[in-house]
């Protein structure tokens, strides 16, 4: 059973450039969260996505990134005209659909892919 | 509405014991521990879903305290595996984004 995936893992871009990182969950799984963390600092959770649906987007910054999960193919976070501050690793995680009260369950991470920005 | 991690770092001896304190000024749902090796994604530990709920894994436990909207990761006879950065993640009880993760706390054992 496949884990979490994430590519490229690796990715350099240049100022003014768009990068385009991709994730396919685990098999099963309904909900995927992107987060951002810069070296030896803690997780910063951007967005939260179901298939088709933006479920809480409170994360993300409000110019040049977007995400989707389409109902077909993997989650992508664009992220336009990529500035120097962008640099960072940006993980995906997975989970299973949680039923109420708790909407938070279990989160299954991929590998990230560390953006370089030149 | 990040929740604090104390301490922030921990060096200990093979065999030793720890504890991670995680605290939130939002009242809680549910506290979620990972683990993160350097360079490695994060790692699902447990979930705490009620307050006061305890639960274990192997040598590696947590409480949780909804009253005092904290939860604590106890570590009993560390080993060297146990070390890398351990990041509570809340889940709020209000609507909207409630999860966040904590600051994180970094653990070192050493033989």
């Amino acid at each position: 059973n496949a884990g979490v995936m994430q590519n490229p893992r690796h990715l350099v871009r240049r100022r003014g450039q768009e990068a385009r990182l991709r994730c396919s969950p685990m098999k099963g799984h309904s909900h995927v969260y992107w987060y951002r963390q810069l070296p030896e600092e803690g997780l910063k959770f951007m967005v939260y996505l179901q298939k088709e649906n933006i479920i809480d987007e409170s994360g993300m910054p409000k110019e040049r990134f977007s995400a989707e999960f389409p109902k077909e193919g993997p989650s992508i976070l664009r992220i336009q005209q990529v500035v120097r501050g962008d640099s960072a690793a940006y993980f995906c995680a997975s989970s299973q659909y949680q039923s109420a009260p708790s909407s938070y369950n279990e989160q299954f991470f991929g590998p990230g892919t560390r953006l370089t920005v030149l | 509405q990040q929740p604090v991690q104390s301490p922030q770092a921990v060096i200990l001896r093979e065999g030793e014991d720890a504890v991670i304190n995680c605290s939130s000024s939002k009242a809680l749902y549910s506290v979620h521990w990972y683990r993160q090796k350097h360079g490695e994604a994060p790692v699902f530990l447990m979930i705490l879903l009620k307050g006061g709920e305890q639960k274990g894994h192997e040598k590696i436990s947590a409480s949780f305290n909804e009253k005092k909207q904290q939860s604590s990761l106890y570590l009993t006879a560390s080993q060297l595996s146990y070390s890398g950065t351990y990041f509570c993640g809340t889940e709020g009880t209000g609507t909207g984004n409630q999860f966040y993760f904590g600051t994180g706390t970094s653990l070192t054992v050493i033989p």
